[in-house]
């Protein structure tokens, strides 16, 4: 069973740019959660994908987007980037639906982390 | 609106002794859930221990077990026999059984564990 796995694992770029980070879910999950974490920081939720479709989205403007594949692989893109989306970006996988209810535990990978000059 | 909050910013525990990480919540919604995840300097986020609202015992994982109180809103962390690759950051967080299934995290406590 292969985990979460993320890349690029470092990504530097200039404001006003455009990036995509890349998610494969852990095999069996049908979920995608992508979260930023600032540098000293917790995890901020960005939003969320099941089946590929948005279930859910956090507080994050709308250059902020994202896909989900037919695999449960996943994309983040952010448009038009801003210093302050320099961060580590970690993407989570889960199996929902599944009737495990609150359990459904958000599996980690190691994250990429993002610089912006 | 959940919230986690997390007041140790760092804590320091002699190898093989027992540490407490605390950790507090607030929610309105009465079924949630509760996760303990520890991320070393690698970054990758690691599930350590999760804990339901209703569940009656208090969960245990190994060297970790989790002092759930729910009058009191807290789930502290406990780690036994502490080793030195104890060492990391160690992240409360809670989900909301109703509406989105995102992770509210705190803060973090950053944890040494001394030879």
């Amino acid at each position: 069973e292969t985990g979460v796995t993320q890349s690029p694992t470092h990504l530097i770029k200039t404001r006003g740019q455009q990036v995509t980070l890349r998610c494969s879910s852990q095999s069996g999950h049908n979920t995608v959660s992508w979260y930023q974490q600032a540098l000293g920081q917790g995890p901020q939720f960005i939003f969320q994908y099941y089946r590929e479709e948005e279930n859910g989205r956090g507080n994050f403007p709308p250059r902020f987007s994202g896909l989900q594949f037919p695999n449960y692989s996943s994309e983040l893109n952010v448009n038009a980037l801003e210093l302050d989306d320099s961060a580590l970006y970690l993407c989570a996988s889960s199996s929902e639906g599944t009737g495990a209810g609150g359990k459904n535990i958000q599996y980690f990978g190691a994250g990429t982390r993002l610089s912006v000059l | 609106a959940q919230k986690i909050t997390q007041t140790q910013p760092g804590m320091f525990v002699q190898e093989k002794e027992a540490v407490t990480l605390d950790c507090t919540y607030d929610t309105s919604d009465p079924s949630y859930g509760l996760f303990w995840y520890k991320q070393p300097s690698s970054g990758e986020m690691i599930f350590l221990i999760y804990q339901g609202s209703y569940d009656q015992q208090n969960a245990t994982e190994g060297r970790y077990s989790l002092n759930f109180q729910k009058a009191r809103k807290s789930a502290n962390l406990v780690i036994s026999a502490s080793q030195l690759g104890d060492s990391a950051m160690y992240f409360c967080a809670m989900r909301e059984n109703a509406g989105r299934r995102a992770l509210t995290f705190g803060s973090g406590t950053r944890l040494q564990v001394q030879p």
